[in-house]
This record gives C-alpha cells, sequence and structure tokens, in this order.
C-alpha cells in the first residue's frame, strides 16, 4: 500500500514544496534498484511521469523536480512552484506486482 | 513519432462486456511493452494489465479472470476484453506503452471512459 501525505498542498506561487510517499513494504527490488516513480496529472490530461528510480527525472521534467529516498520512504520536492504545477501528483512503486499508486496529492495555488 | 489511441468505451449493463482498443503508431507491439491503467472517479489510479514483448501478461487481482489482454501484430494494436463488468469497473481506460520499471520513456493516451450502469 502506498500513502501519500498531504492529500491537499495549498501553495505559494514561487516557494518550495514537499509531498510524502510511504510504502507498506520496502520497494528494493531483487535486482537493487528501487522502482519508485512520481506522476503529475494535470486536468483533463494523462499522468505524466516525471521521476522514476526514485531520484531520476524523465525527458523534458525542468529541474525544480527532485526526487529522493529510500526503502519505504519516499519525498518529492518541488524546489519553486510554478504556475503550471498544479494538478495532482501520484507516487507509484513498479517493484512488485501489482504495481500501486498512491491516493494523490492535490497541489493547488493559494 | 510515438502514439497510443483508445477507443471503445462505452456505457455497459452490469454483468455486461466491452472491448477497449488500442491502437499503435510509431513503434510494434510486438517488440514492446503496453499497459492499460485506469482512474476511476475518484481519481484513484491502477495498473489494471500489461502484456510484455514476449507475450507475459499480468492482471490487477480486481480484473482478473474477467479482463483478458491481447495484440494484435498485423494490425499494431492492443485490446483489453472486459467481461462480467462491474460498476466499480467505471473509469477512464489509459492505454500507456509504460512498465514500472521506468527504465524507458512512457507515452499515454488520452483515455476512453467505461461506464458500467443499470
Amino acid at each position: 500500500v502506498m500513502t501519500q501525505s498531504p492529500v491537499s498542498l495549498p501553495v505559494t506561487l514561487g516557494q518550495p514544496a514537499s509531498i510524502s510517499c510511504r510504502s507498506s513494504q520496502s520497494l528494493v527490488y531483487t535486482d537493487g534498484n528501487t522502482y519508485l516513480n512520481w506522476f503529475h496529472q494535470r486536468p483533463g490530461q494523462p499522468p505524466r511521469r516525471l521521476i522514476h528510480k526514485v531520484s531520476n527525472r524523465d525527458s523534458g521534467v525542468p529541474d525544480r523536480f527532485s526526487g529522493s529516498g529510500s526503502g519505504t520512504d519516499f519525498t518529492l520536492n518541488i524546489s519553486r512552484v510554478e504556475a503550471e504545477d498544479v494538478g495532482v501528483f501520484y507516487c507509484m512503486q513498479g517493484s512488485y506486482w501489482p504495481w500501486t499508486f498512491g491516493q494523490g496529492t492535490k497541489v493547488e495555488i493559494k | 513519432e510515438v502514439q497510443v489511441v483508445e477507443s471503445g468505451g462505452d456505457l455497459v449493463q452490469p454483468g455486461g462486456s466491452l472491448r477497449l482498443s488500442c491502437a499503435a503508431s510509431g513503434f510494434s507491439v510486438s517488440s514492446h511493452y503496453v499497459s492499460w491503467v485506469r482512474q476511476s472517479p475518484g481519481k484513484r489510479l491502477e495498473w489494471v494489465s500489461i502484456i510484455y514483448a514476449g507475450g507475459e501478461e499480468f492482471y490487477a487481482d480486481s480484473v482478473k479472470g474477467r479482463f483478458t489482454i491481447s495484440r494484435d501484430t498485423s494490425h499494431n494494436t492492443v485490446y483489453l476484453q472486459m467481461n462480467s463488468l462491474r460498476v466499480e469497473d467505471t473509469a477512464i481506460y489509459y492505454c500507456a506503452r509504460a512498465d514500472g520499471s521506468g527504465n524507458y520513456r512512457d507515452y499515454w493516451g488520452q483515455g476512453t471512459l467505461v461506464t458500467v450502469s443499470s
């Protein structure tokens, strides 16, 4: 089970933001990798992956997004929130089938 | 350019069946994995199924025995056959060239809406 907090995150433009994701079991796979991904979804759009394997930004993702963590506890940080960041952020574990998502964190501008 | 386009979503009664299609372009479905991910009205995301290049299939527990993923290489299309549909299967169904590892760039369609209701 993937649990995110907070569920709702009002943020000020230009300020940092942080989202936590906790897994009920270690996400370290037998190959030594930790398959923890972060997605962002804008209204009316499919999810877009931002981060894979804990801390690797996907192509085209701004460097204000960073991921960290290990084992069961992970964090997505946004160094300076921009207007285009509104939407819902999801963590997702791809280490063990069935792959599962967190319940989402809705980011909105104050 | 890699693209996946879903179709087939509809309103269906509980107990009914539906087949979703995912038309792929820019890559061959026989050489890459393709997944179905759904999003319920409450916005919860669930990875429903994946078919790998070698033909191996995986299903979420919630759909096992009711849903079947398959592919037609001649039409470069992946299907999701959904039988014994339940109200809780109501969701937007996304097709994606994606898997859990994140090792490769992922591509998602815009989704197709399935509504199960009497």
